[in-house]
């Protein structure tokens, strides 16, 4: 069973848009949600993450949107580049678990 | 800065035969992880240690064994090896604060099983 549940499974976009990214989770008890990336032959690496007490963390390019009554969060990536091109997890953990759980990831194509 | 190693990189084996996949980490972290990424499944969690000296099953630990050698080692072991379990390996090594954590990966272990 899949504890958190990402789309699209591909993602296209034209150098300069936006890249959006979703992630839903079921566990209530779930209170930290990073993002990773990963190049190809390369292990993945953190992002960005956010806890629920904020709606929305921003880095950059990269912002993290949460909806905590949906028990959903979003990855957008402004202005993509084509050096984003990368698959991207989110992840949610609880608070002691020192595990995370993964997403199924997003392979994100920016054409220049 | 090494970080997390795995050895080896790639692996060839045929149904039935045995392997440990090695990771070290330099970091001094106290939890590490085994990880297998496939297509379409992202990354599910085999086992994972939470200090020196304790191990847990993941999501998907039937066909795997695992030693917390030291701080620093943890191995993964496939004594008979199925095609199921062509994928690729990751180990990982994390630090946790009260807010947040951050596991850091190494770079992968490709293993076929024919």
């Amino acid at each position: 069973q899949q504890q958190v549940k990402q789309s699209p499974q591909s993602l296209i976009v034209q150098k300069g848009g936006i890249s959006i990214i979703n992630c839903a989770y079921e566990n209530t008890a779930f209170d930290y949600f990073p993002w990773y990336q990963q190049f190809p032959g390369k292990g993945p690496a953190l992002l960005i993450a956010i806890r629920p007490d904020v709606s929305e963390k921003k880095e950059g390019r990269f912002t993290i949107s949460f909806n905590k009554s949906a028990k959903q969060f979003s990855l957008h990536i402004m202005d993509s580049q084509p050096g984003d091109s990368a698959t991207y997890f989110c992840a949610a953990s609880k608070t002691g678990a020192n595990n995370l759980f993964f997403g199924t990831g997003t392979r994100l194509t920016v054409i220049p | 800065n090494a970080g997390v190693t795995q050895t080896p990189k790639f692996q060839v084996l045929k149904t039935g035969q045995s392997m440990t996949l090695q990771c070290a980490q330099d970091m001094n972290h106290n939890s590490m992880y085994w990880y297998r990424q496939d297509p379409g499944m992202g990354l599910r969690l085999i086992y994972y240690s939470a200090s020196e000296g304790t191990t847990d099953k993941g999501e998907v630990p039937n066909g795997y064994n695992v030693s917390r050698l030291n701080k620093r080692e943890f191995s993964l072991r496939l004594e008979s090896a199925a095609p199921s379990q062509t994928s690729v390996y990751f180990c990982a090594s994390s630090v946790w604060t009260a807010n947040t954590g951050e596991l850091f990966f190494g770079e992968g272990s490709r293993l076929t099983v024919l």
